[in-house]
C-alpha cells in the first residue's frame, strides 16, 4: 500500500500569513501512462462534505480560489495557502488515486493564530 | 448539477447489519466509479471500498473486508454498502464519492450517520 504522511499534523497561521501543509508518499505516485502525480488535495469543514481543491498534484479545480495552490512530484508534495483567510480554517487531506488502496493522509488541522 | 445523497444510517446493536445508500443525479451515474469513505469521531478520512463503473469489479480497505458490502444498481443511479457484524469502532459518517474521468475523487455526498450502540 502507498501511504501518505502529512505535517505538521496542526498548524496556526495569523490572518493574512501563509499556511503550508506537506504530504510525503511512501513510494512514487508518478503515472507511467501520462507523467502525472496521482494525488489530491481536499477540504474538510465540520458539518460538511470534503471539498475537491488541487488534483494532479497541482491542477486547482474550478472555483477554488487562486491563493490555495497544490506542488511537488513523486513522492513529496505541498499545498500552499499563500495568505490565510478566515474561511479556510478546515482540516486538510492529501489522498492518492496511484493504485489501491487510494489511502488518505491523516490530516492537518489548520487554525487561526 | 451534480448530486450524491446517502440515506440508510442509524442507531444499531452490534452485531447487527445495514445498508447505506447513495442516490445519484445530475450526471450519467452509469459512466463513473464510486467510493465509500468514512469519518470516525475524531479521526480523519478512511477510505473504505471502490466500484468500477458496471460494478463487476470491487475493492476493499483490508480492516472491512469480509464484512463490507459495496454494490450499484445503474437503473436506479444508486450505490450501496450493506455492512454486517457491525462494532463500535464502525461509529461514523459515512460518505460515498464520485470518481471523475481523471481519476481523482471529485464530489461527495453530506453523509450519513452510523452509530453503533447498545
Amino acid at each position: 500500500d502507498i501511504v501518505l504522511t502529512q505535517s505538521p499534523d496542526s498548524l496556526a497561521v495569523s490572518l493574512g500569513e501563509r499556511a503550508t501543509i506537506n504530504c510525503k508518499s511512501s513510494q512514487s505516485v508518478l503515472h507511467y501512462s501520462n507523467n502525472k502525480n496521482l494525488l489530491a488535495w481536499y477540504q474538510h469543514k465540520p458539518g460538511q462534505p470534503p471539498k475537491l481543491l488541487i488534483y494532479w498534484a497541482s491542477t486547482r479545480e474550478s472555483g477554488v480560489p487562486d491563493r490555495i495552490s497544490g506542488s511537488g512530484s513523486g513522492t513529496d508534495f505541498t499545498l500552499t495557502i499563500s495568505s490565510l483567510q478566515a474561511e479556510d480554517v478546515a482540516v486538510y487531506y492529501c489522498q492518492h488515486y496511484h493504485s489501491p488502496p487510494p489511502l488518505f493522509g491523516q490530516g492537518t488541522k489548520v487554525e487561526i493564530k | 448539477e451534480v448530486r450524491l445523497v446517502e440515506s440508510g444510517g442509524g442507531l444499531v446493536q452490534p452485531g447487527g447489519s445495514l445498508r447505506l445508500s447513495c442516490a445519484a443525479s445530475g450526471f450519467t451515474f452509469s459512466s463513473h466509479w464510486m467510493h465509500w469513505v468514512r469519518q470516525a469521531p475524531g479521526n480523519g478520512l478512511m477510505w473504505l471500498s471502490r466500484i468500477n463503473n458496471d460494478g463487476r469489479s470491487t475493492i476493499y480497505a483490508d480492516s472491512v473486508k469480509g464484512r463490507f458490502t459495496i454494490s450499484r444498481d445503474n437503473a436506479k443511479n444508486t450505490l450501496y454498502l450493506q455492512i454486517n457484524g457491525l462494532r463500535a469502532e464502525d461509529t461514523a459518517v459515512y460518505y460515498c464519492a464520485r470518481v471523475s474521468s481523471d481519476w481523482h475523487v471529485d464530489y461527495w455526498g453530506h453523509g450519513t450517520l452510523v452509530t453503533v450502540s447498545s
